[in-house]
């Protein structure tokens, strides 16, 4: 099955730095990779995803770049802020199915 | 936005008792849900899919007889805890979505205590 790396599992920056999270997957028919945030005590949220066919997506602060034939995508934030302060999860699946999560990478941005 | 509900957000239950977590896309229609376990400071690890209607599949080490799993309609799925132990103290979070291509929604998850 498949198998997701996540690095590293903490990340402290200063406030106003980027911030930069890796991932690897095993399983090269996997297609969709989401990443969620989830802040102590709280559900996941979805807060960018990209799918096998693009090898960027940018939404504001956040981007995620994915490069196929390493089988690894990242997760960049810019302009890092104390809100951004949580825990973020890579994961990856096949056509929308399953998905297999990292192990989460604590990010503390301190002001 | 598709919205997941999940019912209720903490439970205290003493050893040998069941607990009943639901699972509510309150928006939209879900063929399949998940259910996740997540332990503090670790990832989500998911226990089993949810289908409406059919047998709920689950993942390898997770058991089925103790972990009841019922998805009678399209917007609901249950999660049965039986005779609880500590050891099953943990945050139980279930997701759904819409349809073959969308994106998956999590629940606001259900922490279980059992002294």
């Amino acid at each position: 099955g498949e198998n997701v790396e996540q690095h590293p599992s903490t990340l402290s920056v200063q406030e106003g730095d980027s911030a930069v999270i890796k991932c690897t997957y095993s399983d090269s028919a996997s297609n969709y990779f989401p990443w969620y945030k989830q802040e102590l005590g709280k559900r996941p949220q979805l807060i960018i995803d990209i799918r096998s066919n693009v090898g960027e997506k940018k939404d504001q602060r956040i981007a995620v770049t994915l490069n196929k034939t390493a089988k690894h995508f990242s997760l960049h934030i810019t302009e890092t802020q104390p809100e951004d302060s949580a825990v973020y999860f890579c994961a990856a699946s096949i056509r929308y199915s399953t998905l297999t999560f990292g192990k989460g990478t604590m990010l503390l941005v301190s002001p | 936005g598709a919205v997941v509900s999940q019912h209720p957000s903490w439970v205290i239950c003493k050893s040998g008792t069941s607990v009943k977590i639901e699972c509510r896309s309150l928006d939209f229609q879900a063929t399949t849900m998940f259910w996740y376990r997540q332990f503090p400071k670790q990832s989500l690890m998911l226990m089993a899919t949810s289908n409406e209607g059919s047998k709920a599949t689950y993942e390898q080490g997770v058991e089925k007889d103790k972990f009841l799993i019922n998805h009678a309609s399209l917007t609901l799925s249950t999660l049965t805890v039986t005779s609880a132990h500590p050891e099953d103290s943990s945050f139980y979070i279930c997701s759904a979505k819409q349809g073959g291509n969308s994106p998956l929604h999590f629940g606001n998850g259900t922490r279980l205590t059992v002294t």
